[in-house]
């Protein structure tokens, strides 16, 4: 499927930094790119997305930047929460549009 | 608000056993998937289903995994012969439209192969 690559691993910030996460795909056809939280023993969870006609996607402490023509994409969080500790995933739809291929997660760790 | 519902939440199986685990997508979506992740690893597309027909699958989805929806509510993955390698959580979704809309995940089947 799709190669999705995305950096760091794991992600340590102090409570009110910020924290950023990125990701490169390498299908030029895709065309959206959603970012996912999963919490413990959860499945995951939406928390933006945004559509390759847009360049810049902001929801409150959340964005979402892409750059299409160098095939990667980014997410910040700012002013960081310990709620914010979780496991975040980029994805990106596949050829065929029907499935979403996943990042291998970030694992995010707010400390107060 | 409306969510994916699945069943079990936790299942152990011996190896060479069948298995079914149970899903329940949101009643108007019409694109249903699997996923499974391994302790620890990624989220790994195993297969979608779309107008009573699979749409789409990834090389994890061979001869030994099987899904149907056997009313108008239910989406079921079954795994013929489970494998040690099986072991894992394993995810159902649906969406409303099939290309780039939200996919909501249900909360997880654990299957542990023995």
């Amino acid at each position: 499927g799709e190669n999705v690559e995305q950096h760091p691993s794991t992600l340590s910030v102090q409570e009110g930094d910020s924290a950023v996460i990125k990701c490169t795909y390498s299908d030029s056809a895709s065309n959206y790119f959603p970012w996912y939280k999963q919490e413990l023993g959860k499945g995951p969870q939406l928390i933006i997305d945004i559509r390759s006609n847009v360049g810049e996607k902001k929801d409150q402490r959340i964005a979402v930047t892409l750059n299409k023509t160098a095939k990667h994409f980014s997410l910040h969080i700012t002013e960081t929460q310990p709620e914010d500790s979780a496991v975040y995933f980029c994805a990106v739809n596949s050829n065929s549009g029907y499935a979403l291929n996943f990042g291998k997660g970030t694992s995010l760790l707010v400390t107060p | 608000e409306p969510e994916v519902t699945q069943t079990p939440s936790h299942q152990v199986t011996q190896m060479g056993q069948e298995v079914i685990l149970r899903c329940v997508p949101i009643s108007n979506h019409l694109y249903f998937y699997w996923y499974r992740q391994i302790l620890g690893q990624k989220v790994e597309f195993l297969v979608s289903f779309y107008n009573n027909e699979i749409s789409e699958k990834s090389e994890i989805f061979d001869d030994q995994f099987s899904v149907e929806r056997p009313d108008g509510s239910n989406f079921t993955l079954k795994i013929r012969s489970t494998k040690l390698e099986d072991s894992a959580m394993y995810f159902c979704a649906s969406r409303e439209q099939g290309v780039t809309g939200e996919l909501f995940f249900g909360e997880g089947s654990r299957l542990t192969v023995l």
